[in-house]
């Protein structure tokens, strides 16, 4: 099992440019994450998933747009990147929600500079 | 106030010191607790999670207290692989909360 990947691993954007993260899981999980983290920051929830087809907001939603289509696959876009959003994103899958102690299984990150 | 602080350190310890951290939380509604380890430029990985009860592995204990809304993650015997940076994570109704990191270093 690949468990969680990302790509791509290191992107540089232009002001104003748009991408999509893409995430894939092959562990059957429900749960999908996406997280970014700064230095002294700690990880901060950007967008979750409880299963295909619904999304929802996390702590700093603000300038993403989040898609699950399929199970396996949890997608983040930036519409018109700004240097703020200069940062490493990491994906998380867990097989249910994290009230039962459940492990987030995270990607490998995917390092954004937006000049 | 951030929701969830942790001391940044940096701790640097010898080999087989005794080392502990603590992690504090505001939402007293908080309903799980974990410690994840991140090494330099890598993701983060579950270390342990910490029950009501307090919990051992090996030579990691954590304890968690509610009353006092804090966390801690003891680890003894330190061995030169436990380097990482420690993160406290609190969980509540999706809201996942993750302290900034405490890192350690330990030294021969």
């Amino acid at each position: 099992n690949a468990g969680v990947t990302q790509t791509p691993k290191f992107r540089v954007l232009k002001t104003g440019q748009s991408m999509t993260l893409l995430c894939a899981q092959d562990m059957n999980h429900e749960y999908m994450y996406w997280y970014r983290q700064d230095p002294g920051m700690g990880l901060r929830l950007i967008h979750y998933s409880v299963g295909e087809g619904t999304t929802a907001k996390g702590e700093v939603p603000d300038g993403y747009n989040v898609s699950r289509l399929k199970k396996q696959n949890f997608l983040l876009g930036l519409e018109s990147a700004a240097p703020s959003q200069t940062s490493v994103y990491f994906c998380a899958s867990s097989s249910s929600g994290l009230i039962y102690q459940e492990t987030q299984y995270f990607g490998p990150g995917t390092r954004l500079l937006v000049l | 106030r951030k929701e969830v602080e942790q001391d940044p350190g940096p701790f640097n310890v010898p080999e087989g010191a005794t080392v502990a951290f603590n992690c504090t939380y505001s939402n007293s509604a908080s309903q799980s607790f974990f410690w994840y380890r991140q090494d330099c430029r890598k993701e983060p990985k579950l270390l342990m999670s910490v029950y009501s009860s307090g919990n051992e592995d090996g030579r990691f204990t954590a304890q968690l207290n509610r009353a006092s809304q804090y966390i801690s993650l003891l680890i003894r015997d330190s061995k030169l692989s436990d380097s990482a940076t420690y993160l406290c994570v609190v969980y509540n109704n999706n809201d996942m909360r993750f302290g900034a990191g405490t890192r350690l270093t330990v030294k021969p």
